[in-house]
């Protein structure tokens, strides 16, 4: 089951480049994240919205910029990578933010940066 | 700050073997505690999860028991399967004013027929 959709699931881009990842959920949710999922290291929260308003920036760098633009769609635009930003970036959902309710992960969308 | 310590991988066990993986916590207030799964190629899923000290959250024969004096929140299962292969992410949403969910760095299971 899943109820989180994200495109695309792979994406290669050149450093110069400018790509979006989508994500988007299907399970009436107030609250959206972004996660980066690196090998070897934790989970990174990098953003938070809450009913379509950025609640959390966990410093990340300018050349990721998120877009909200209703509870049920989230964007990351990216530019100007660099080849460490290549990771798994895991959209996720709750009903409310910062609460102990469940997160829903989508699948995910492997970026490498070349 | 908060954290999650969880043990290092891989783990590689033969079909039918008993699983433990341990998980320990550092959190201010009373966190709430999680084991999501991750499947090849899929994203997190939830497993189980506890709220309170001497819960224990179950789920598709997967055990694990909240225990305060401890800060432990171990995951068991009595007989794996080979579709149980997976890494498994321990991870506690804080007490207080910080819920954030806070991840272990993850366990990667591989269960052998």
């Amino acid at each position: 089951e899943t109820g989180v959709t994200q495109t695309p699931r792979h994406l290669v881009m050149g450093m110069t480049n400018k790509k979006s990842l989508k994500c988007e959920q299907h399970l009436g949710h107030n609250a959206m994240y972004w996660y980066k999922q690196s090998a070897k290291k934790p989970l990174e929260l990098m953003f938070v919205y809450s009913l379509e308003e950025r609640v959390e920036n966990n410093s990340v760098p300018s050349r990721f910029s998120p877009e909200c633009p209703n509870s049920s769609h989230l964007f990351l635009h990216l530019h100007t990578l660099q080849p460490e930003d290549s990771a798994l970036y895991l959209c996720a959902s709750s009903q409310e933010e910062y609460t102990s309710d469940t997160q829903y992960f989508g699948p995910g969308t492997r970026l490498t940066v070349l | 700050g908060d954290s999650v310590t969880q043990m290092e991988g891989p783990v590689t066990l033969s079909e039918e073997a008993f699983l433990t993986i341990n998980c320990t916590y550092t959190a201010t207030g009373y966190p709430s505690l999680f084991w999501y799964v991750q499947y090849p190629g899929e994203g997190l899923q939830l497993l189980l999860k506890a709220t309170k000290a001497d819960d224990k959250g179950s789920n598709k024969g997967f055990e694990a028991t909240y225990r305060k004096e401890t800060t432990s929140f171990h995951l068991e299962k009595g007989s794996v399967q080979v579709s149980d292969s997976a890494v498994y992410f321990c991870a506690l949403s804080g007490g207080g004013s910080n819920y954030k969910l806070t991840f272990g760095k993850g366990t990667l299971l591989t269960v052998n027929p």
